[in-house]
């Protein structure tokens, strides 16, 4: 069965100092991995995606992410971050192997406080 | 830049009610998806929808859930007899055929269900 895990409920960061948000996944086929955030009030927007390829990957507003196959690991991070950068964010996996239309089995979510 | 959209934003309904969502997924996508979030807790598959039909659904999607594309643009969620726990925020999404955006699923904004 999939499943992703999301081990921290909370992460708390210095604005200006790196930030690192964890996720790991399991899936029976190839991994296809992504990172969404979500806002008060609004609905998911995403941030960036490993599918194949390079396994450091860039997205959305200075984000990044690594994908880590022995370690099953997709953890998102940020060199710098804003006060901005405050919301909740999602890892996703969906198995790569069959069908365009695979469901994302989403993680529990990990709230960013960026403290000034 | 394209966008999913849902309406309407909140929906407040009697227990036992029907209610419909509806959803305009991005306009040359071929997968459509919903998912939904109870309050405080992670995003949910329910269902996947392409060639006009159910491709895969959760054990949520019971047989008090269908869904429709009646037209070319929209794609609908109804809920024929609604229960106090189906209170949550739902969520469309669409994803392409082919392209730099194969696999990623664009989500609408949600709406809101209350059930009272």
């Amino acid at each position: 069965a999939q499943s992703v895990a999301q081990p921290e409920d909370q992460v708390n960061v210095a604005e200006g100092n790196p930030l690192t948000v964890k996720c790991t996944y399991s899936v029976s086929g190839n991994p296809y991995l992504f990172w969404y955030v979500q806002y008060p009030n609004r609905g998911l927007q995403f941030l960036l995606k490993y599918i194949t390829g390079d396994n450091l990957v860039k997205g959305s507003y200075g984000f990044e992410a690594e994908f880590n196959k022995s370690q099953t690991s997709f953890h998102l991070k940020k060199p710098s971050a804003l006060v901005s950068d405050s919301a909740l964010y999602f890892c996703a996996v969906r198995d790569g192997s069959s069908g365009g239309y695979n469901k994302l089995i989403f993680g529990a979510g990990t709230r960013l406080a960026v403290h000034p | 830049e394209p966008e999913v959209t849902q309406t309407p934003s909140h929906q407040v309904t009697q227990m036992g009610q029907e209610v419909i969502l509806r959803c305009v997924p991005i306009s040359n996508h071929l997968y459509f998806y919903w998912y939904r979030q109870i309050l405080g807790q992670k995003v949910e598959f329910l269902v996947s929808f392409y060639n006009n039909e159910i491709s895969e659904k959760s054990e949520i999607f019971d047989d008090q859930f269908s869904v429709e594309r009646p037209d070319g643009s929209n794609f609908t969620l109804k809920i024929r007899s609604t229960k106090l726990e189906d209170s949550a925020m739902y969520f469309c999404a669409s994803s392409p055929p082919a392209g730099v955006s194969y696999n990623e699923q664009f989500f609408g904004p949600g709406t809101r269900l209350t059930v009272l």
